[in-house]
């Protein structure tokens, strides 16, 4: 069965950085791209980045180039998004996903003083 | 960036009748184009892949149709697990794109 497990969310001030991880279980992780999603009542659900199964090709929303960095560690089967700058326009819910057919759970993001 | 209008907003609609679903691009993005439901507290869940492709697992009642601006997403007959919100996504362009949702509520 494939999971897809987000954690590292939470309550960071603006300014602050998080890192949240995605762990992978069921599939061989290194054969998939993988994408994190972030979702808002107000804005809906917006894609964040992207990473190739090798790593090779990465691209981001504009809103937050230059701030997050996607990476991924096929030995350990994990998926990361670390997140710096943050502003209250981070605040949301952040998915992983693997080719859109699978996804986590979501891990909540706060950013606020 | 492709922008992606979903219409209506909300549908009112009775289990057993047919819901229809539209989303329209502001330039084309052929075929790439999916449709997800979500129910509260939950992942996207994916219906549609490629415009009409149905996702593993995904009954026949829901369909999917279009090309380059215009796609519809049909649900042939209501089932009271399929009120939820539906969102389509175009996978032609980087960014990515998601459209605002359709709320299919219970009439």
């Amino acid at each position: 069965e494939v999971q897809l497990v987000e954690s590292g969310g939470g309550l960071v001030q603006p300014g602050g950085s998080l890192r949240l991880s995605c762990a992978a279980s069921g599939f061989t992780f290194s054969s998939y791209n993988m994408n994190w999603v972030r979702q808002t009542p107000r804005r809906g659900l917006e894609w964040v980045s992207y990473i190739s199964s090798s790593s090779s090709t990465i691209y981001y929303a504009d809103s937050v180039k230059g701030r997050f960095t996607i990476s991924r560690d096929n030995a350990k089967n994990s998926l990361y998004l670390q997140m710096n700058s943050l502003r209250d326009g981070d605040t949301a819910v952040y998915f992983c996903t693997r080719d859109w057919r699978d996804w986590g759970q979501g891990t909540l993001v706060t950013v606020s003083s | 960036e492709i922008v992606l209008t979903q219409s209506p907003v909300t549908l009112s609609l009775s289990p057993g009748e047919r819901a229809t679903l539209s989303c329209r691009a502001s330039q084309s993005v052929s075929s790439y184009l999916a449709w997800y439901q979500q129910k509260p507290g939950q992942a996207p869940r994916l219906l549609i892949y490629d415009a009409s492709n149905r996702a593993t697992g995904i009954p026949a009642r829901f369909s999917g149709s279009g090309f380059g601006t215009d796609f519809t997403l049909t649900i042939s007959s209501l089932e009271p697990e399929d009120f939820a919100v539906y969102y389509c996504q175009q996978r032609s362009n980087w960014p990515l794109t998601f459209g605002g949702g359709t709320k299919v509520e219970i009439k």
